[in-house]
């Protein structure tokens, strides 16, 4: 079957390290999604790409920055890591649109990032 | 901008009784309208979706959506809830050319017994 897998699922890290976050789906989806959920804020887009070689920023990208060399990958990387991005991320993928509309998200069962 | 809305953080119901869980959003034209769950400890999935046709749409589980244009709602509902329900649930809304939806902060459903 396919699915959208997430590591690691759990993390610590300190302040200032660079933290990569993979996510890889066997959807063959165009698009990936970042996202990042925190109490009281619901979900917030960090990163989005429509397909191989592009990405875009979100709502909330600031030292956040992802790429994408191929279709089944979207690692996230926090190149110097805050306790400000303590948080649960989530990596979510979708297909182009038919003639049904928008396609719904698929997501990953997300990974929690602690930064001390 | 689209926004959406769902009323109440919280709703509190009593294994049984009826599930009400709403969700309104601003849109210039007619969107696609999504509610997801999330169980604990795991990601969200697709409870159910409306893009065209019937406006009453049914998903898993037992819930079902409608639709109302007039009122720019889509209240999810299941007439008798199970303790399986605890969950967060998310409303979503997309534009037709935009693949970025826009969700609502989520509201946590608790079951009592």
């Amino acid at each position: 079957d396919a699915e959208i897998t997430q590591s690691p699922r759990h993390k610590i890290t300190e302040t200032g390290r660079q933290v990569t976050l993979a996510c890889h789906q066997t959807w063959n989806h165009n698009n990936m999604f970042w996202y990042r959920q925190d109490l009281g804020h619901g979900l917030r887009l960090i990163h989005y790409s429509y397909g191989v070689h592009d990405t875009n920023k979100g709502e909330v990208s600031d030292g956040y920055s992802v790429s994408r060399s191929n279709t089944e990958d979207l690692p996230l990387t926090l190149e110097s890591a805050a306790s400000s991005q303590t948080s649960v991320y989530f990596c979510a993928s979708s297909n182009r649109a038919s003639s049904e509309g928008v396609g719904e998200l698929f997501f990953g069962e997300g990974s929690r990032l602690t930064v001390l | 901008a689209q926004s959406v809305t769902q009323l109440g953080s919280h709703v509190s119901v009593s294994e049984g009784a009826l599930v009400l869980l709403r969700c309104n959003y601003s849109s210039s034209v007619p969107p696609y309208l999504f509610w997801y769950v999330q169980y604990p400890n795991q990601g969200l999935q697709l409870l159910l979706k409306y893009t065209t046709g019937a406006t009453l749409v049914k998903g898993i589980n037992g819930f079902e959506a409608e639709f109302k244009k007039s009122e720019t709602s889509f209240h999810l509902t299941k007439p008798s809830a199970h303790m399986s329900d605890a969950a967060e649930y998310f409303c979503a809304v997309s534009e037709w050319g935009s693949y970025i939806p826009t969700f609502g902060r989520g509201t946590s459903l608790i079951v009592h017994p």
